[in-house]
């Protein structure tokens, strides 16, 4: 049973192009979260996702971030016209439907702006 | 709105010493989930342990120990006869329960733990 799989694993970017991270949760889990950790800080929560709804989006950006969980496929953080200041850690999480004692954490996608 | 506080920024721990790891948290659910993470150089999240609000007994997960003082508000990541692979950064985090179903964590800022040989 594959865990949490996120890809790229590590991702370069230059000031004003896009960025895309991917996520495909455990099997059977229908429920995504995205956080982000800057350097030398904790994770920050940013968006859970179900498939096709977006639940919470209260620690996304207002502008330049966005996030879907399509009926197919894997979930998508996207990030505009990337800063410096993008440049972090970027963590999915998926758990099941019913609350659990443990969310599923995928290994990352380390973004650096240049 | 949760918080979750860290306290210690870094801790030198000799091999084989018990350690202890402070995490205080603040929430007005009245129901919560409590986790520890560890985070090691790889970077990867790896799960340690968990403990829920009204579980009667503290959590234990092997070498893995949470000292849960309700009352205080803290919950202490304890680990017995600690090796030179359990140093990492470590993050406490809390689930609260007030929107069932969504479960995000709220994370502390970590422990950032030595051990010495």
């Amino acid at each position: 049973n594959a865990g949490v799989m996120q890809n790229p694993r590590h991702l370069v970017r230059r000031r004003g192009q896009e960025a895309r991270l991917r996520c495909s949760p455990m099997k059977g889990h229908s429920h995504v979260y995205w956080y982000r950790q800057l350097p030398e800080e904790g994770l920050k929560f940013m968006v859970y996702l179900q498939k096709e709804n977006i639940i919470d989006e209260s620690g996304m950006p207002k502008e330049r971030f966005s996030a879907e969980f399509p009926k197919e496929g894997p979930s998508i953080l996207r990030i505009q016209q990337v800063v410096r200041g993008d440049s972090a850690a970027y963590f999915c999480a998926s758990s099941q439907e019913q609350v659990s004692n443990e969310q599923f954490f995928g290994p990352g996608t380390r973004l650096t702006v240049l | 709105a949760q918080k979750i506080t860290q306290t210690q920024p870094g801790m030198f721990v000799q091999e084989k010493e018990a350690v202890t790891l402070d995490c205080t948290y603040d929430t007005s659910d009245p129901s919560y989930g409590l986790f520890w993470y560890k985070q090691p150089s790889s970077g990867e999240m790896i799960f340690l342990i968990y403990q829920g609000s009204y579980d009667q007994q503290n959590a234990t997960e092997g070498r893995y120990s949470l000292n849960f003082q309700k009352a205080r508000k803290s919950a202490n990541l304890v680990i017995s006869a600690s090796q030179l692979g359990d140093s990492a950064m470590y993050f406490c985090a809390m689930r609260g329960t007030s929107n069932f179903g969504n479960e995000k964590l709220t994370f502390g800022t970590g422990t950032r733990l030595t051990i010495i040989p």
